[in-house]
């Protein structure tokens, strides 16, 4: 399995400020995806990060509040623009691989209050 | 969409008892992985099952992809402490980009 490096790994922000994350995957995979999990919850798909173009955001999440970089097969960036405490959460960064069908791996998460 | 549902939503158990959840979903699952988070920690992958009736071990834990693939379920034998967390199981969607994942089920172990 890969192995999923992500920064920071927990911070405290300002409202109104914005923070990026990285995610750095030691091997070159086609997948990238970022997920939120609140409090207490499960695990919610924001967007694929896609190498090369824009990324694809499911229902509720937009591009003006969670830009997404991608500029190659190993790295992608999400920032958390103009944080409010409704966003504090964990945010990880997951791959998809594995040798006989698809599993996804995950980073180690970033864990967000906003204060 | 698809939607996975997990029981029970907690457990405590005593240290050395052997623990069942499952996951049930209200469409087909070609895949179901199973994954456990610590406290800080992203999720880890635990099992992976491939195939309707598929049993799989990993250590003192397995996993069975139900035969109908509407389901699977976990099973810990002799607990420890160190398998206290979060168990969340996962498939793919219906697009097979990304994936799906349950609600979770909480463990506690008591000494």
């Amino acid at each position: 399995s890969a192995v999923i490096s992500q920064k920071p790994s927990r911070d405290i922000c300002q409202r109104g400020t914005s923070l990026t994350i990285q995610c750095q995957v030691d091997s070159q995979v086609t997948m990238m995806f970022w997920y939120r999990q609140q409090p207490g919850q499960s695990l919610t798909l924001i967007a694929t990060a896609n190498q090369g173009s824009e990324a694809t955001y499911e229902s509720g999440f937009v591009i003006d509040k969670f830009p997404i970089s991608r500029p190659n097969l190993t790295f992608s960036t999400l920032t958390v623009s103009n944080m409010s405490p409704e966003d504090s959460s964990i945010y990880l960064c997951s791959v998809e691989g594995g040798t006989i069908s698809t599993e996804a791996f995950f980073g180690q998460g970033t864990r967000l209050t906003v204060v | 969409g698809q939607q996975l549902n997990q029981s029970p939503q907690s457990m405590f158990i005593q240290e050395g008892e052997d623990v069942s959840m499952n996951c049930t979903s209200s469409s087909i699952f070609n895949t179901w992985l199973w994954y456990k988070q610590d406290p800080g920690e992203g999720p880890v992958l635990l099992i992976a099952l491939y195939k309707a009736g598929e049993l799989t071990s990993n250590g003192r834990l397995t996993a069975q992809f139900g035969i109908t693939r509407k389901d699977s379920f976990l099973n810990i034998s002799a607990s420890i402490p160190s398998d206290v967390g979060i168990y969340f199981c996962a498939g793919p969607d219906n697009y097979g980009q990304n994936f799906v994942f349950g609600p979770g089920t909480r463990l506690s172990v008591l000494p």
